[in-house]
């Protein structure tokens, strides 16, 4: 069974740091690209970063580029999103989820439960 | 960045209704164009990918079309389980951008 499961999340203040680690099981988790995606309180789904299997490219969003970090160690199953400079439009449940390749395509087909990222003083 | 845009925002339906969302891109993104369904609390799931390739285990009455710039999310006869919030991605380019989101409610 594929599970994938956030951590790290909390309360941070303006400008402050944090790391989110996603552990994945159930699947080779070097054969997937992977993805975070977040989501503001009430709000719609964010495309934030994404890393290849390998670990050998990753790719953010306008609004991140330059503040976070997606890497993964493959030994370890594990995804992170290493976050700096934080701000209170960084709030929001910040989900991993696996890539599906089919043919060209590619598409989410497993999500994590989230972990709530809060930036408030 | 390609921009996704849903319409409507909203919608108000009955069961056994037909129902078409439209997802409108700000560029030609041939078929890369993925359907996700949310339910309040829970996490998205996929429906579509490809713009009309049902995902595994999804119902047949959901259904996909278009291309480059215009696409589709038909449910072909509402379900109650069917009412949540539905939300378009391309994967054409970096980044892969969601559309708003439709929100479809009990009418």
């Amino acid at each position: 069974e594929v599970k994938l499961l956030e951590s790290g999340g909390g309360l941070v203040q303006p400008g402050g740091s944090l790391r989110l680690s996603c552990e994945a099981s159930g699947f080779i988790f070097s054969d997937h690209a992977m993805r975070w995606v977040r989501q503001a309180p009430g709000k719609g789904l964010e495309w934030v970063s994404g890393i290849n299997g390998a670990g050998g490219s990753a790719y953010y969003a306008g609004s991140v580029q330059g503040r976070f970090t997606v890497s993964r160690d493959n030994s370890k199953g594990t995804l992170y999103l290493q976050m700096n400079s934080l701000r209170a439009d960084d709030t929001a449940i910040y989900f991993c989820a696996r890539v599906l390749t089919v043919g060209t395509f590619k598409t989410l087909d497993y999500w994590g439960q989230g972990t709530l990222v809060t930036v408030a003083s | 960045d390609i921009q996704m845009t849903q319409s409507p925002s909203s919608l108000a339906a009955s069961a056994g209704d037909r129902v078409t969302i439209t997802c409108r891109a700000s560029q030609n993104i041939k078929t890369y164009l993925n359907w996700y369904q949310q339910k309040p609390g829970k996490v998205p799931k996929i429906l579509i990918y490809g713009a009309s390739n049902l995902h595994g285990g999804v119902p047949s009455r959901f259904s996909g079309s278009g291309s480059e710039t215009d696409f589709t999310l038909t449910i072909s006869s509402l379900q109650p389980e069917d009412f949540a919030t539905y939300y378009c991605q391309q994967s054409y380019g970096v980044p892969y951008t969601f559309g708003q989101g439709t929100k479809l409610e009990i009418k």
